[in-house]
């Protein structure tokens, strides 16, 4: 397995633009996880998913985020519009089941707005 | 709210030396506590974890201690190598809710 799979690695944009990040899980993985990493704040819970349903989504920092899983091997993070203080490295990670046993994390998505 | 907090922010040691990092959670119903490490410009990987019914699990060089009662739990790696510079980061969750909350991390360095 190639591991999660996330797109673009970077992404500079101009605010106010609308913002598309993507994230394939592992097959097989039935939970899916968004996290945004800043020295600032560390690694914080935007979302998850479990079995393509939002759970928990309290993370969300506003209604500019938005995220959906159509399947099971696809999510999107989408941050319309977007602002400089969403500047960011966005990870996803999937795990199996509902009981413990760790993340695995994609590569994360370098964002920046300017 | 649930929260976990993690001490020191920054650790330097001396090559074969030992690093320890303890964290403290406030959600008593965790019971799953993970390790992760993070090299510079990487995505941060599970090295090792430790569930509630267990008081220390160990691996090669690293080793975990919880203590449930205190609600600490620590990360030791002895014989440390220029290799273990990273950010560890100490998480807790527990079943069901699968909502894992991490600390803030440690930035380890090794000194050859």
């Amino acid at each position: 397995d190639a591991g999660v799979i996330q797109s673009p690695r970077h992404e500079v944009t101009e605010m106010g633009q609308e913002v598309t990040l993507r994230c394939k899980p592992i097959s097989g993985h039935d939970y899916l996880f968004w996290y945004r990493q800043t020295m600032m704040r560390g690694l914080e819970l935007l979302i998850y998913f479990n079995n393509n349903v939002p759970i928990d989504d309290s993370g969300m920092p506003e209604d500019r985020f938005s995220a959906k899983m159509p399947n099971a091997s696809f999510s999107t993070l989408k941050i319309q519009p977007s602002e400089p203080r969403d500047s960011a490295v966005y990870f996803c990670a999937s795990s199996l089941g509902g009981g413990p046993g760790g993340y695995t994390f994609g590569s994360g998505t370098r964002l920046t707005v300017v | 709210g649930e929260n976990v907090e993690q001490h020191p922010s920054t650790l330097s040691v001396q090559e074969g030396d030992s690093a320890v990092i303890k964290c403290t959670y406030s959600d008593s119903a965790s019971n799953y506590f993970p390790w992760y490490k993070q090299e510079l410009g990487k995505r941060p990987q599970l090295i090792i974890d430790i569930r509630s019914n267990v008081g220390e699990k160990k691996d090669q060089r690293i080793a975990v201690t919880l203590n449930k009662t205190a609600k600490h739990f620590s990360l030791h790696i002895t014989e440390t190598q220029p290799e273990d510079s990273a950010v560890y980061f100490c998480a807790a969750s527990k079943t069901g809710g699968f909502k894992t909350i991490f600390g803030a991390g440690t930035r380890l360095f090794v000194k050859a």
